[in-house]
């Protein structure tokens, strides 16, 4: 089945910098991408996602890339903001399934 | 509100009790799913049904059982609670097999 790696665990950046966050998957037949933010207690919340006939996508601070021939994708942050604290996590959904494989999350921390 | 709701937001409960979790969602969405988030954060999908029909069952203990009466409704039956499945379970939507998941508020379970 689909593995997703991801990677830092922990993230602590200033205020005003970016932060990026990595993620490879193993199924070369997955297809959807996205990327949710959960803070604490709450639901996690879809933030952006990349479908694989795309390399990238942007939303307003928020970017995606992919590659799918290195099996990768990436969650890029610019101009972080203390509320962009929280665990982000992404997933990579599978040709034949449908099924959502999740990768361990990321705690970003944004110091004033 | 259009949304993906669940019933009840905390459940304590005793070793061996049974218990439901009720998720309902007025998006109009086609595909239900239930996820469990353990206490290191990971979310791992359990069930999904499609239009009522149950298309991924994970492998999960079949003390656990989903019932989806109709498109808008998905709830999670579990039997003989033991303290492992102390988590928080989330339901989530999507308007296809192939369409972004939406998730709702969370149930924490504890067992005692």
């Amino acid at each position: 089945g689909e593995n997703v790696e991801q990677h830092p665990s922990t993230l602590s950046v200033q205020e005003g910098d970016s932060a990026v966050i990595k993620c490879t998957y193993s199924d070369s037949a997955s297809n959807y991408f996205p990327w949710y933010k959960q803070e604490l207690g709450k639901r996690p919340q879809l933030i952006i996602d990349i479908r694989s006939n795309v390399g990238e996508k942007k939303d307003q601070r928020i970017a995606v890339t992919l590659n799918k021939t290195a099996k990768h994708f990436s969650l890029h942050i610019t101009e972080t903001q203390p509320e962009d604290s929280a665990v982000y996590f992404c997933a990579a959904r599978g040709g034949s399934n449908y099924k959502l494989t999740f990768g361990k999350g990321t705690l970003l921390t944004v110091n004033p | 509100d259009t949304a993906v709701s669940q019933t009840p937001k905390y459940l304590v409960t005793q070793m061996g009790n049974d218990k439901s979790i009720k998720c309902e969602q007025n998006l109009g969405h086609d595909t239900m799913y239930w996820y469990k988030q353990d206490s290191k954060k990971f979310l791992k999908i359990m069930f999904s049904y499609n239009n009522k029909e149950l298309i991924i069952n994970e492998t999960v203990p079949n003390r656990f059982s989903p019932k989806s009466p109709d498109k808008a409704h998905l709830n999670l039956h579990i039997n003989s609670l033991e303290l492992g499945d102390s988590a928080v379970y989330f339901c989530a939507s999507s308007a296809s097999l192939a369409g972004a998941q939406f998730f709702g508020p969370g149930t924490r379970l504890t067992v005692l």
